[in-house]
């Protein structure tokens, strides 16, 4: 099976300042990576997700970071803004499911 | 292009009745996956249909099933319904399975009196 945790269940950022949010996974036979974000009132939202064979991607203003050494992974997101509050999952795929962790709840202060 | 439709939005229902969730996803999608999420659990998996077929089932009992049509369109039902069962239920819509970009839907929020 697979276990994800987070390292930390809430995050408090100021506006401008950049954010990084950390997830475990167990399975060292997992490949497929992702990261949601998710609204008040609303279904997780697809961020960014990242395969095995990189340890970096990038999008606009988000950053993954994969280590599988150590099965760790990071979201960085640059220049957060007020529309990034919101609860951060990461989630890893097996076997045709995503398991995810708690969720890390971004709050940005202006 | 639209998302993912579930439908009803909200539903309450009484202990011992049943329910069916109904999830239409993105167009040319073929896989269908639905979670339950709780404030204590976060997001369990509860199955995962791909051209009519279950390729995966969480751990949840035989209470919760569910099935995919033809044109993609998935549903699930909750039997005997329990306080428990009280939850936002996910359904998210992928090209070929969870291991290609998903998209969700924004729930259905059932609540069990």
């Amino acid at each position: 099976g697979e276990s994800v945790g987070l390292h930390l269940p809430t995050l408090s950022v100021q506006e401008g300042d950049n954010s990084i949010i950390n997830c475990a996974y167990s399975n060292s036979a997992s490949d497929y990576f992702i990261w949601y974000k998710q609204e008040s009132g609303k279904g997780p939202q697809f961020i960014i997700d990242i395969r095995s064979n990189m340890d970096k991607r990038q999008g606009q203003r988000v950053t993954v970071l994969l280590n599988k050494t150590v099965k760790h992974l990071s979201l960085q997101i640059a220049a957060t803004q007020p529309g990034d509050s919101a609860v951060y999952f990461c989630a890893v795929f097996n076997d045709y499911k995503l398991s995810f962790g708690a969720g890390t709840t971004v709050t940005v202060r202006a | 292009k639209a998302g993912v439709t579930q439908t009803p939005r909200y539903l309450i229902k009484t202990r011992g009745q049943q329910v069916t969730l109904s999830c239409s996803p993105i167009s040319g999608h073929r896989s269908v996956s639905w979670y339950q999420q709780t404030p204590g659990q976060g997001l369990q998996f509860l199955f995962e249909y791909f051209s009519e077929t279950q390729r995966n089932k969480g751990n949840f009992p035989g209470r919760f099933s569910g099935r995919q049509f033809s044109n993609s369109r998935s549903e699930m039902n909750v039997s005997t319904l329990e306080l428990g069962d009280s939850a936002l239920y996910l359904c998210a819509s992928s090209i070929r399975g969870m291991n290609t970009e998903a998209f969700f839907g924004q729930g259905t929020r059932l609540t069990v009196v």
